[in-house]
């Protein structure tokens, strides 16, 4: 069973900082890796979606890595800004079809201090 | 291109209703998966109907049951509610169902059971 860690839970910056989540994975069989962001109260925005075989994917000021193998992914913010504070969340995707869809770390809660 | 859809926004039922909360998918989305969000549990699947048919299950009792339509609209129905059933309910679409297809979610349903 796929269990999905992100480090760390909560994050303060101030604005302008460049800062890295973390989302750590148990079972490499991946077929993708999808990042999102959730406003409190609302649904889940997608941010990005990394293939198996890629090892980086770049939207705008944000950039997010694979590790398949070490089961790592991590989400790159450059120059923060109070509009990106929100929970963000990674999930693995399952290679096959039949193992259901994808499991959901429990986030990390960013705050970018004006 | 319309988003996903939930309705309603919210609601709040007494312990021992039921509830019905309805999901309208991308327009070319064949595949809806629910989900539960709640503080302590994170984000939940729930179950995936593609085609009018349920082809993933997550680890929910039986009073949690949904159906697809087949314009690929989707109703997940909570019988017997509970105080524990209280939750944000979020609904996603994609174009085929299970792992490797990009998830795109709606607002969610906040459900308050008192």
């Amino acid at each position: 069973k796929q269990e999905v860690t992100q480090i760390p839970a909560a994050l303060s910056v101030p604005e302008g900082e460049n800062l890295v989540l973390n989302c750590s994975f148990t079972d490499s069989a991946i077929y993708n890796l999808q990042w999102f962001r959730q406003d409190p109260g609302k649904g889940l925005t997608s941010l990005l979606l990394i293939q198996s075989s890629q090892r980086e994917q770049t939207s705008g000021r944000l950039n997010a890595s694979l590790d398949k193998s070490s089961g790592r992914s991590t989400l790159y913010i450059a120059a923060s800004q109070p509009g990106d504070s929100a929970t963000y969340l990674c999930a693995p995707s399952p290679y096959n079809t039949n193992a259901g869809k994808s499991t959901f770390g429990d986030g990390t809660t960013l705050t970018v201090k004006p | 291109k319309a988003g996903v859809t939930q309705t309603p926004r919210y609601l709040i039922k007494t312990r021992g209703q039921q509830v019905t909360l309805s999901c309208s998918p991308i327009s070319g989305h064949r595949s809806v998966s629910w989900y539960q969000q709640t503080p302590g549990q994170g984000l939940q699947f729930l179950f995936e109907y593609f085609s009018e048919t349920q082809r993933n299950k997550g680890n929910f009792p039986g009073r949690f049951s949904g159906r697809q339509f087949s314009n690929s609209r989707s109703e997940m129905n909570v019988s017997t509610l509970e105080l524990g059933d209280s939750a944000l309910y979020l609904c996603a679409s994609s174009l085929y169902f299970g792992g490797g297809n990009t998830i795109y979610f709606g607002e969610g349903s906040w459900l308050t059971v008192v």
